[in-house]
């Protein structure tokens, strides 16, 4: 099966400092999502994104399908960015549809 | 405009007995996933619904367990003859199939231990 590599594994940051979180993937994907999950367990979907570049506020997020990779940025961090960051894809030729197979996470660490 | 909700948010059982959750997801969404969280791990896959047939089943659900989503709407997750091995976090998802795009919206989860 596809196989979903995450560094780094732990991330401690000053507040206001900016990180970039890797997703490494070993096959196609039509589905990639980044998900935050807080101290509380909650999963919050931030992008879905398969290829290209987007913006939502501090956070963006590039994929480059062809190169089978993943980036999200983290601008001027805050202590409520602190928590677990998960990449998920869906294989493309995996013959299954909507089975999100998610990497370990990076966990993250803002300190005030 | 609720989100994925599910109950109960916690439960303890002890090893044998049955337990059943379940997941209400956000209106109109035609797609349900469950997924099972160990502790330092990401969510893994157990078994999707589009509408109210189930389209995939995980290796990793033994017979002991058995979903459903009747009408299409809300769903339930069974597990039988519990084990300790079946502790973890139990987590709903649903989505809305539309324009190519299927993005997962997660509900906070049912913390199962087995004693």
């Amino acid at each position: 099966g596809i196989q979903v590599e995450q560094s780094p594994p732990d991330l401690i940051l000053q507040e206001g400092a900016n990180s970039t979180l890797r997703c490494n993937f070993s096959d196609s994907v039509n589905n990639l999502q980044w998900f935050h999950q807080n101290p509380w367990g909650q999963l919050i979907n931030l992008f879905y994104i398969p290829s290209g570049t987007k913006q939502n506020g501090r956070l963006s997020a590039t994929t480059v399908a062809t190169e089978r990779y993943s980036l999200l940025y983290i601008s001027s961090s805050q202590t409520t960015d602190s928590g677990v960051y998960f990449c998920a894809v869906e294989h493309e030729y995996g013959g299954s549809q909507g089975n999100l197979i998610f990497g370990k996470g990076t966990k993250l660490s803002v300190k005030p | 405009d609720t989100g994925v909700s599910q109950d109960p948010r916690h439960k303890i059982t002890k090893r044998g007995q049955n337990v059943t959750f379940r997941c209400d997801p956000i209106s109109e969404h035609n797609r349900l996933y469950w997924y099972r969280q160990t502790l330092g791990q990401g969510p893994e896959f157990l078994t999707y619904f589009q509408n109210e047939a189930q389209l995939e089943k995980s290796r990793l659900l033994s017979d002991r367990f058995s979903a459903e989503r009747p009408k299409g709407s809300f769903s339930t997750l069974e597990i039988q003859r519990t084990e300790q091995g079946d502790s973890a976090m139990y987590l709903c998802a649903s989505s809305l199939i539309f324009q190519d795009t299927d993005t997962q919206y997660f509900g906070p989860g049912t913390r199962l231990t087995v004693l």
